[in-house]
């Protein structure tokens, strides 16, 4: 059971470049998430996605585009990589009925450096 | 949005039961309240969620008062491997999701 899966798991950047984190869940569930966790903080919310063909900003979404590319998928994309984007990101899915309360699955997460 | 507060760390020890109660005066009427475990290196992972009174799953349970103002999660008999992050939310929605610092528990032996 894959559950949630994030790729890559690593990765340093240089300032200014541009990048994708990919997330795909196999858990047919309707809602995705992005979130970034700095050290020592809790998680905050980038982006998220109620159901395919939707998408919606949370609490942090300066800097961040994302994409509901279907179902499965759902991609974060950094246009112009600034060294305060550094973080540990994390994809969550819930919901297979479709209420927003549901508890969410979170992958591994991508740990992102950014020189 | 409702904001939890939530103790910054605990201590106990393997054997014990931990409690650790979450602050959430201004819930509102469709909020739930979902508690996550995370351990280092890991993303969150659901422990138990509730609405009103007392929920009990296979590894925890949820205790929630009348008035829905606090919770207060219940772990029985700790082990080393309880050690970790425990966060509180309160929301019905995606937008009003907010983690929190959480609650860093210590199990010694």
């Amino acid at each position: 059971n894959a559950g949630v899966t994030q790729t890559p798991k690593f990765q340093v950047l240089k300032t200014g470049q541009s990048m994708t984190l990919q997330c795909a869940q196999d858990m047919n569930h309707n809602s995705m998430y992005w979130y970034r966790q700095d050290p020592g903080m809790g998680l905050r919310l980038i982006y998220y996605s109620a159901s395919e063909g939707t998408t919606d900003k949370g609490e942090v979404p300066n800097g961040y585009n994302v994409s509901r590319l279907n179902k499965r998928e759902f991609s974060l994309r950094l246009e112009s990589a600034a060294p305060s984007q550094t973080s540990v990101y994390f994809c969550a899915s819930s919901g297979i009925s479709g209420y927003s309360n549901q508890p969410q699955h979170f992958g591994d997460g991508t740990r992102l450096s950014i020189l | 949005l409702a904001k939890t507060t939530q103790p910054i760390s605990m201590d106990s020890y393997e054997g014990q039961e931990v409690n650790i109660t979450c602050s959430h005066n201004n819930i509102a009427t469709n909020d739930y309240i979902t508690w996550y475990q995370q351990f280092p290196s890991q993303g969150p992972r659901f422990i138990i969620q509730g609405y009103k009174t007392k929920v009990t799953n296979e590894v925890a349970s949820l205790f929630i008062p009348a008035d829905r103002k606090s919770s207060t999660l219940s772990l029985p008999r700790v082990s080393l491997s309880d050690t970790a992050v425990y966060y509180c939310l309160v929301y019905s929605s995606a937008s009003k999701i907010i983690f929190g610092s959480g609650t860093r528990l210590s199990i010694r032996p």
